[in-house]
Formats: C-alpha cells, structure tokens, sequence
C-alpha cells in the first residue's frame, strides 16, 4: 500500500497562475483533508470531505477549491494564486475502524 | 471556536527526558492525540487518550491528561537524537473518521 500520496512535491507559481494539487489514498478512507501548514501556526483545515461527492469549508477556505473526484482522489485548486498562499499542503484521510488521520508527504508551494 | 497551544520550542540533553505540554480550551474534546512530523515528511500518530483516562503509557511515551485545567503533557523517557522532530497535539470530539484541531506544535532539539 502507498497510503496517502500528494503530486507534485514542490511547486513555483507566479502570483495569478493556477494550479491543482493531487492526492490520492488506497486505504479505503471514507474521509479526506487538506492542511495547511506555516510556521508558527500549525496546520489549519482548508476543506475536507467525509465522503464521496461531500466537501465542507474549513478554518481557512478562501482563495481554494476543492473536489472529491471519488473514493480515492481528492484535490486542491488555487485558480489564482497569491503570495499568501506560499506554504507546505498535506493531504490526510481517515476511516472508521483506526482512530487516526493518515498523511501524505506533502506540498511545497511558493508564490512569487 | 476550539484553540490548541503549545510553545514553539524545546531543547533537551540527549539522555534526559522531554516533557512537551499543550492546553486546549474545548470542553468537549474527547480524544486528544499527538503527532510527530519528521524533517520533509508528513505527520505521524504517536499515540492518543481517551478523554476518560488520565495517563497512558507506551514504552518510552507517557501522556497525561489532567481534563479539570485542560492540559495535556508528553512525555518522551531517554530522549535520542531520533526524537528530534515537531510534536503537535490535537484534539477531536468523536472517533475516527472526524476533522482534528492541531497545536502550533513543539520544534523538540536534542542537545548531544
């Protein structure tokens, strides 16, 4: 099993460019997450989804979409990326059975 | 909205113990956990408490819960320079399959 796996590792925008972030789990996860993650402050929710063809808004949602293509995938967009939005994005998910979020390795993203 | 602390920094001989503290402020958080996140990587589960329990041990991991001061506490005996990593603590209200508040997390430095 690969768990939980993001593409790509790290990105340059330039301010106004887009881009989508990939993630993808083989666990069979009912649920999946996007973090944020910035020094200093943790990492904080951007969107999630508890199942297929659901997502919700989390604490920092402005600026992102996101969509839950299915089961496996769920992916990030920044349709015009700002330089506020440089940071590392994990991707996470969890199922019933363990009490725990899995997670991906991560992207670096750098908004010039 | 719920809030996790933690202090940003701790330095520790190798050999002696760590002890890194959070304080969250939800009342109803029943599982707390901690999580581990490694240089370049994603985090990882430690271990988790049942908000019921006050101290549970797992080889060289103590965690103790003292709910009436909502405080947290790891405890990390005979401290190795593989231990250096960030700690983050978080919190849910349910089990499993549920959207996690995350610490600001500790940056733990061994001293040789």
């Amino acid at each position: 099993n690969a768990g939980v796996t993001q593409t790509p590792k790290f990105q340059v925008l330039k301010t106004g460019q887009s881009m989508t972030l990939q993630c993808a789990q083989d666990m069979n996860h009912n649920s999946m997450y996007w973090y944020r993650q910035d020094p200093g402050m943790g990492l904080r929710l951007i969107y999630y989804s508890a199942s297929e063809g659901t997502t919700d808004k989390g604490e920092v949602p402005n600026g992102y979409n996101v969509s839950r293509l299915n089961k496996r995938e769920f992916s990030l967009r920044l349709e015009s990326a700002a330089p506020s939005q440089t940071s590392v994005y994990f991707c996470a998910s969890s199922g019933f059975v363990e009490n725990e979020q899995f997670f991906g390795p991560g992207t670096r993203l750098t908004v010039l | 909205g719920e809030d996790v602390e933690q202090s940003l920094f701790l330095s520790v001989r190798e050999g002696d113990s760590s002890v890194i503290n959070c304080t969250y402020t939800d009342s109803s958080s029943t599982y707390l956990y901690w999580y581990k996140q490694e240089p370049g990587a994603g985090l990882q589960l430690l271990t988790y408490i049942f908000s019921n329990m006050d101290m549970k041990q797992d080889q060289r991991l103590t965690v103790l819960l003292n709910k009436k001061d909502k405080h947290l506490s790891l405890r990390i005996a005979d401290t190795q320079t593989g231990d250096s990593a960030i700690y983050f603590c978080a919190e849910s209200r349910n089990f499993g399959n549920e959207k996690l508040t995350f610490g600001t997390g500790t940056r733990l430095t061994i001293i040789p």
